[in-house]
Order: C-alpha cells, then structure tokens, then sequence
C-alpha cells in the first residue's frame, strides 16, 4: 500500500465535464506534485506546490487546475479537458530536501470521450 | 540537452538471474541526488533506491544496489536474484541541488520481463 493516496482510480469524462482528482499524505512531506504520464513514457511534471504555495507551473493549460487546501492535501480540478488528456496522474509528495525521493501514488487513469 | 539517458531496449531475464539497468547523466550540478524507481503495469511509481553525488560508498537496499561511478556520470542499477514480481519500467532519475530545487528528471525508462 502506498502512503501517498489518490482518488478516484479511474475516471472517464466528457469534453464539457468538470471533475476534481484528489491527493493526501499523511507522511508530513511539505512539497506535493502533479504529474502526467502517457503510455510507455515517464512522467511529466505539472505542478509543484511548497509549503501549500504553488512554486513551479510547467506551462500547464488552464484548463488543469491545482489546489492545495492544507498541507495534506491536494487537488487537480478538470475542465472542458481534451482526448490528448487521457492520461494516469500521479500524486507525489516529498520533504523537502533534494536528499529525499518523492513518494507516488498508484495514480488516476483519466479517459475523455 | 538530455540530463538522463537509459538507452536499453526491453529486456527479458531468467529467474533468479541478476540484471543491470544502465543509466547516465549530465549535469554541472555538483549537488545532486539520483533516484531509481519501479513502475509495473498497475500504475504505481515505487520508488527503490537513493545515491548522493556527495556519497563515498554505493547505495545497496535489499536486492537493489546501484553501481555509482561519478567520473563517468553513470548509476547503474543492479537487481540480483531477479523475482517474477520484478517485471516492470524502471526510470532512473535526478534531483539536481538539494535544496530550492524540486524538479526530477527522468530518462525515458528500462522495460524489464523476468521469465520463469
């Protein structure tokens, strides 16, 4: 089991939805990402949030959206998303201090129709 | 510029076999963290094993150990007594600072098949 945790772990949407993934830890790690992996390929960062303040935007459409509520959790709200979006996003978390790996979730599998 | 390259193509290993995943890097960086990971089919990134660049002695976790060799800017990753539950992607990935920087760069990834 991992201790980063992700729901739902599987969403299929249409273009004109809007849906939220969601992201919590409880391991106290004060950085949390968002990323997007494609079949085969590694994962590609999306956003970085530090102590609940988004530090690094990867040039992510607006139609990805983060929140970070507090520091256990955080969302990625979705709007009028495109097929090229269907996608596993992964959750990760962190210490801070570059020493220290990120710790992943098991992911979402996004389809849109 | 690539900062991580893993060049092998897919590769089948016998049971029991050791297997080595081979992964270079580039950086002018002098702090820096490299981070192996495992991914099977389900999805989940796990990772494995850690090497500072500051580390004088190879990291070894379990059936992992990784063959840090800093002049060449590789960090090999070793599995040993290869198990069915090994089949995965492996990325191999780097941290560059270690502090102020949160971005891993991550190679393109080592597919694995362990045959019974």
């Amino acid at each position: 089991d991992t201790e980063v945790t992700q729901t739902p772990k599987h969403l299929v949407m249409g273009m004109t939805n809007k849906k939220s993934l969601k992201c919590e830890q409880h391991m106290g790690h004060r950085a949390m990402y968002w990323y997007k992996q494609k079949a085969k390929k590694p994962p590609e960062l999306m956003f970085v949030y530090s102590y609940e303040k988004l530090s690094i935007n990867e040039s992510v459409p607006s139609r990805f959206s983060p929140e970070c509520p507090n520091s256990s959790l955080l969302n990625l709200h979705l709007h009028a998303l495109q097929p090229e979006d269907s996608a596993l996003y992964l959750c990760a978390s962190s210490q801070t201090a570059g020493t220290k790996p990120q710790h992943f979730g098991d992911g979402t599998r996004l389809s849109i129709l | 510029a690539q900062k991580i390259t893993q060049t092998q193509p897919g590769m089948f290993v016998q049971e029991k076999e050791a297997v080595t995943l081979d992964c270079t890097y580039d950086t002018s960086d002098p702090s820096y963290g490299l981070f192996w990971y495992k991914q099977p089919s389900s999805g989940e990134m796990i990772f494995l094993i850690y090497q500072g660049s500051y580390d004088q002695q190879n990291a070894t976790e379990g059936r992992y150990s990784l063959n840090f060799q800093k002049a060449r800017k590789s960090a090999n990753l070793v599995i040993s007594a290869s198990q069915l539950g090994d089949s995965a992607m492996y990325f191999c990935a780097m941290r560059e600072g270690f502090y102020g920087n949160n971005r891993l760069a991550f190679g393109k990834g080592n597919q694995v098949v362990v045959i019974p």
